[in-house]
């Protein structure tokens, strides 16, 4: 059974860092790009970043809106998905997903999601 | 890439028909992908490349469209169904979704 499990989240001030992590089990964690989508309290989905397979050389992607802020990465040989977050600030706050790209295009596994929330 | 959905919200009976439109900002070469979300869960997602059914997904939903506009029917609703809908689009970056649609019971 494919299990995107999230933890990490936590409350911190502004200007504070997280780091956020996603453990995988039940497939090949190696095969799949990868990505993290969060979701503000009462709003719809944001994709935030992926991270690449091995054979596309661990490259990444950033929405502009975290971009030089965050970094994304993973340890295929903990089948771990991480989100570094550096520089929060209260429009970073909300349910932080990880899901698995399908090689189709879309996200077929989702965790339950691990909350982030950024105050003072 | 922006992508519009329409309407932002729909009410509805159980049994009947719905649709749900997004028009995207440019071509996307139909990698769209609809998603059913449900309060406090993760999105589910039910059609990809614009008409492809999930598998496990029941045949009451369907996907079509091309180049820029997209439609996602339900043929008759079920009480389960009531939720809010995304579609998203992965054909350049950003990857972005449309604002949703939520689809209430009448």
């Amino acid at each position: 059974e494919v299990q995107l499990v999230e933890s990490g989240g936590d409350l911190v001030q502004p200007g504070g860092s997280l780091r956020l992590s996603c453990a995988a089990s039940g497939f090949t964690f190696s095969d799949h790009h990868m990505d993290w989508v969060r979701q503000a309290p009462g709003k719809g989905l944001e994709w935030v970043a992926r991270v690449r397979t091995k054979v596309r050389s661990y490259s990444t992607e950033y929405a502009a809106s975290v971009k030089d802020r965050f970094t994304v990465s993973r340890d295929d040989s903990k089948n771990s998905l991480y989100l570094q977050m550096n520089s929060l600030k209260t429009e970073d706050t909300g349910l932080y997903f990880c899901a698995r790209d399908n090689n189709k295009y879309s996200h077929d596994y989702w965790g339950q999601g691990t909350l982030v929330t950024v105050s003072s | 890439i922006q992508l519009t959905q329409s309407p932002s919200s729909l009410s509805a009976s159980v049994g009947d028909r719905v649709t749900i439109t997004c028009r995207a900002s440019q071509g996307i070469n139909n990698y769209l992908a609809w998603y059913q979300q449900k309060p406090g869960k993760a999105p589910k997602l039910l059609i990809y490349f614009a008409s492809t059914l999930q598998s496990g997904v029941p045949s009451r939903f369907s996907g079509s469209g091309s180049g820029t506009d997209f439609t996602l029917s339900i043929s008759s609703l079920q009480p389960e169904d009531f939720a809010t809908y995304y579609c998203k689009q992965l054909n350049g970056y950003p990857i972005t979704f449309g604002q949703g649609t939520r689809l209430e019971i009448k």
